[in-house]
């Protein structure tokens, strides 16, 4: 089946400790996105990738780091710079960069900060 | 930073009523208005992607429309159904940056059997 497979699903974390959250896709798309969502709030861009090898801040990029080696993974570090990193994370896909379609989302990971 | 506002925050419903919910955006900033539906545990699911002034969307039950001068988007739903529970997100593509998008906190839907 074509969709993208966020890993893992939940997950905790002491203090001080980087952690890598997964993107993977199969459909093909060229952009790849991520998300944030924190109760109350609409989601906040973070970083996103339009093509392979090239990615860009988006509104909330601090304390994240992303790669972007292979055109179906789009990985997340979540670093221990990031102030306040308990929150829900979307990776999300556009089918190419000039697209004006829809977002197609994965299912998210929950990220817990002990 | 772009302020997107949905309300109300959250509504319930008894099945076979109609609904709808607001989205606000500043009408300065526009290139397109997204909405999608987010059903618990599963990922967000586009509904609509409105560009023009006036557009009018639809799919089965649920309509869109759309007022990019005024800056408003109304999302419709008839004869709400239990399986129409879920949260309904709107973001605003404020330029040519696609996939970047503005989202509003969402309307959390309850439809009671």
């Amino acid at each position: 089946d074509g969709g993208i497979t966020q890993s893992p699903k939940y997950l905790f974390r002491k203090e001080g400790q980087n952690v890598t959250l997964s993107c993977e896709q199969n459909l093909n798309h060229d952009a790849m996105y991520w998300y944030r969502q924190d109760p109350g709030q609409g989601l906040r861009l973070i970083y996103y990738s339009q093509i392979v090898n090239d990615f860009q801040k988006g509104d909330i990029a601090e304390g994240y780091s992303v790669s972007r080696e292979k055109k179906e993974s789009f990985p997340l570090t979540v670093t221990s710079a990031q102030k306040n990193p308990t929150a829900f994370y979307l990776c999300a896909t556009l089918p190419g960069p000039t697209n004006t379609g829809e977002l197609f989302f994965g299912e998210g990971s929950r990220l817990t900060v002990l | 930073i772009l302020n997107v506002e949905q309300s109300p925050q959250s509504l319930h419903v008894q099945e076979g009523d109609s609904t709808n919910f607001t989205c606000s955006f500043p009408s300065s900033n526009f290139y397109a208005l997204h909405w999608y539906r987010w059903e618990t545990a599963k990922s967000p699911e586009a509904l609509f992607v409105m560009t023009l002034n006036g557009d009018e969307k639809k799919k089965g039950r649920i309509s869109a429309t759309l007022n990019t001068k005024e800056g408003y988007s109304y999302l419709y739903i008839k004869g709400s159904q239990p399986e129409d529970s879920a949260t309904y997100l709107c973001a605003l593509q404020g330029g040519t940056s696609y996939g970047k998008l503005t989202f509003g906190q969402g309307t959390i839907l309850t439809v009671h059997p």
